[in-house]
């Protein structure tokens, strides 16, 4: 079966420090890669997905980049965290596109706290 | 107004009761899913509708599907304290594409 983990739980860090935050996927093959911030009782905001190895699209202008360097990893980085970087962060897969049902499978997510 | 909104924004029933759940979209969409969040969890899939469905079963669960009003609701019946939750309603626009638009949710409580 499919995991998908995430890593670490909670996270607090000072305005202007480096982040970098990873989750992988195990028990499937080119899955498609998605990373979601959702701030506190509200819906989720898509960052960035991935189809393949390198190939990242970036879903709107902010402070963080995301790259991944192998098949089922995915990182979320970001070189100087401000105070609105704080949020909940989460990743999550989906089968490669071609078929109609794609749902999408989540980690447990990352609680990112700035300072 | 953002594709994919539900409502209400909170709901308060009794255990027992049966909880209903609203989301409203703007373009036309290939499917529309349920999700539930626990609170400080990820989602989990509950339940996926495809456009030419206009119901869906999937034990307690019950969705409808309207494309002609753009709108899906999200039934559960014989609600239980453990369905106490966030529920959110995801569309996506075409055959096969990647990204879902997630609603900002339908905050569920259920008092024992």
């Amino acid at each position: 079966s499919q995991t998908i983990h995430q890593w670490p739980a909670t996270l607090v860090q000072p305005v202007g420090s480096p982040l970098s935050l990873e989750c992988t996927v195990e028990g499937t093959s080119n899955p498609n890669l998605y990373w979601y911030r959702q701030a506190a009782g509200r819906g989720l905001q898509l960052l960035f997905y991935s189809i393949g190895i390198d190939q990242i699209s970036s879903e709107v202008p902010q402070n963080l980049s995301a790259s991944r360097p192998q098949d089922r990893q995915f990182i979320l980085s970001s070189k100087k965290l401000l105070l609105s970087d704080s949020g909940f962060y989460l990743c999550a897969w989906s089968r490669i596109a071609g078929g109609s049902d794609n749902e999408q499978f989540f980690g447990p997510g990352t609680r990112l706290t700035v300072l | 107004s953002q594709q994919g909104e539900e409502d209400p924004q909170a709901l308060s029933i009794q255990e027992g009761e049966n909880a209903t759940m609203n989301c409203s979209y703007k373009t036309s969409i290939n499917n529309l899913q349920w999700y539930r969040q626990n609170s400080g969890r990820g989602l989990v899939h509950l339940i996926l509708i495809r456009s030419n469905e206009r119901e869906k079963h999937s034990g307690r669960l019950r969705v409808t599907l309207d494309t002609s009003k753009k709108s899906s609701s999200l039934l559960i019946t014989a609600s239980r304290a453990a369905d106490t939750a966030s529920y959110f309603c995801a569309t996506d626009k075409d055959f096969g594409n990647e990204k879902l638009t997630f609603g900002t949710g339908t905050r569920l409580t259920i008092i024992p």
